[in-house]
């Protein structure tokens, strides 16, 4: 089955940039979709189809997506944000949904 | 505004059924896929599967033995059935709509089950 890589955690000061990568082979491909869990809380979507934002969702939240990567961009970072995020596609080749592990973001 | 609330029992005996139903309010649910998500204590997300109103399924291939999810469109309902259920079953068990492609938009706020003699 398809699988997804994303690194266990990224910190960053408040104010700067998060990048948060979703690794898979030839992602680039598919379309992916990113959702924010904090403690205790249901996920919520952030960005979906790669780079498009659910209406509540603040702009700083952007996506790209190419080649093995894609990638979610949290800019101006505030306390807020921190949360485990994951990415999600589906795999035409086995007909399911597949979470990658999950990122902890933790502002500093 | 949609909202879904999962219920049913919150302590399952190993080896039985686990049987959760998923409420919806605010849209129809005679449209979209409605789906079933778990995260296990500290874990992760895994997809165990969706419904459409129709009555299609797609399942996780690792769960597709022992997973049977169905609608129940009289009652705006869905429902979870997993069978033979071991400590590893435990987990928060998340109802939630989405499409095709397993795009989640709106989550139950979920349920722990533990599955305990």
């Amino acid at each position: 089955s398809y699988v997804l890589t994303q690194p266990p955690s990224v910190s960053v000061a408040p104010g700067q940039t998060a990048r948060l990568t979703c690794g898979g082979n030839n992602i680039g491909s598919k379309s992916v979709n990113w959702y924010q869990q904090k403690p205790g809380q249901a996920p919520v979507l952030v960005v979906y189809d790669d780079s498009d934002r659910p209406s509540g969702i603040p702009e700083r939240f952007s996506g790209s997506n190419s080649g093995n990567t894609a990638t979610l961009t949290i800019s101006r970072v505030e306390a807020g944000d921190e949360a485990d995020y994951y990415c999600q596609v589906w795999d035409s080749s086995s007909d399911q949904g597949v979470f990658g592990p999950g990122t902890n973001v933790a502002v500093l | 505004q949609v909202q879904l609330q999962e219920s049913g029992p919150g302590l399952v005996k190993p080896s039985e059924t686990l049987s959760l139903s998923c409420t919806v309010s605010g849209d129809s649910i005679s449209s979209y896929y409605w789906s079933w998500i778990r995260q296990a204590p500290g874990r992760g997300l895994e997809w165990i599967g969706y419904v459409y109103y129709s009555g299609s399924t797609n399942y996780n291939p690792s769960l597709k033995s022992r997973v049977t999810i169905s609608v129940d469109t009289s009652k705006n309902q869905f429902s979870l059935k997993l069978r033979s259920v071991t400590a590893g079953d435990t987990a928060v068990y998340y109802c939630a709509r989405g499409d095709y492609y397993a795009k989640v938009d709106y989550w139950g706020q979920g349920t722990l089950v533990t599955v305990s003699s």
